[in-house]
């Protein structure tokens, strides 16, 4: 089975642009969270969707926003880029149905870079 | 608050000798639990997780965590360290019973494992 896939890897943008990361979960899965990871603030929730519905979400301002279509793929958008959005986003799929009683699958990532 | 603790930032073992990392928890009720670990460029993989029942739980590549209710700690073991453990460890937390997925992540240990 095929993992969750992040696209793209890489990615390098200038202040005040906007930007679309995707995240392909693994099949069947109906639960998609976004993390981001920076060497100071570490790991810190985004957001999560379940079935097209976002049921949770992180301590983020409103720039960043996501969404899940009904094949379970997600996009995140960050509008007006900051330097401080330079990070490793991650997306992570589970089963969802039950909460934490399903267990997170990460993809590898989207490195962004804000100049 | 809720939070998790990782207090060793770095760790440098031997290849060969046992390895503890340890991880503490704050949180209203006993959480899920869960340790990943992280290569470089890579996503996160899940070793282990602890939800009821016995309260040491085997994971993959060897590794073993112990929870302690009573110290609010789910310390990761592994009896012999590979060069290939060499990675980056994070210790989580997630909510029982609630619908989301969201986890709480420590700010990882940086494990070096030198020949």
């Amino acid at each position: 089975k095929a993992g969750v896939t992040q696209t793209p890897r890489y990615l390098i943008k200038t202040r005040g642009q906007q930007v679309t990361l995707s995240c392909s979960p693994i099949s069947g899965h109906r639960s998609v969270s976004w993390y981001q990871q920076t060497p100071g603030q570490g790991l810190q929730f985004l957001f999560e969707y379940f079935s097209e519905t976002q049921r949770n979400k992180g301590n983020f301002p409103g720039r960043f926003s996501g969404r899940q279509f009904s094949n379970s793929r997600s996009e995140m958008n960050v509008s007006t880029l900051e330097l401080g959005d330079s990070a490793l986003y991650l997306c992570a799929s589970s089963l969802g149905d039950r909460g934490n009683n399903s267990p997170l699958h990460f993809g590898n990532g989207t490195r962004l870079t804000v100049t | 608050a809720q939070s998790v603790t990782q207090p060793d930032i770095h760790i440098t073992v031997s290849e060969g000798a046992s390895l503890e990392l340890r991880c503490n928890y704050s949180y209203g009720a006993t959480p899920y639990l869960f340790w990943y670990v992280q290569s470089p460029g890579q996503g996160l993989q899940l070793l282990l997780k602890y939800f009821s029942g016995d309260t040491l739980v085997q994971g993959i590549k060897g590794f073993e965590a112990e929870f302690k209710r009573s110290q609010s700690s789910f310390n990761l073991r592994k009896p012999s360290v590979h060069w290939s453990d060499a990675a980056e460890y994070f210790c989580a937390v997630g909510a029982r019973g609630g619908a989301t997925n969201k986890l709480i992540f420590g700010t990882g240990t940086l494990l070096a494992v030198q020949p």
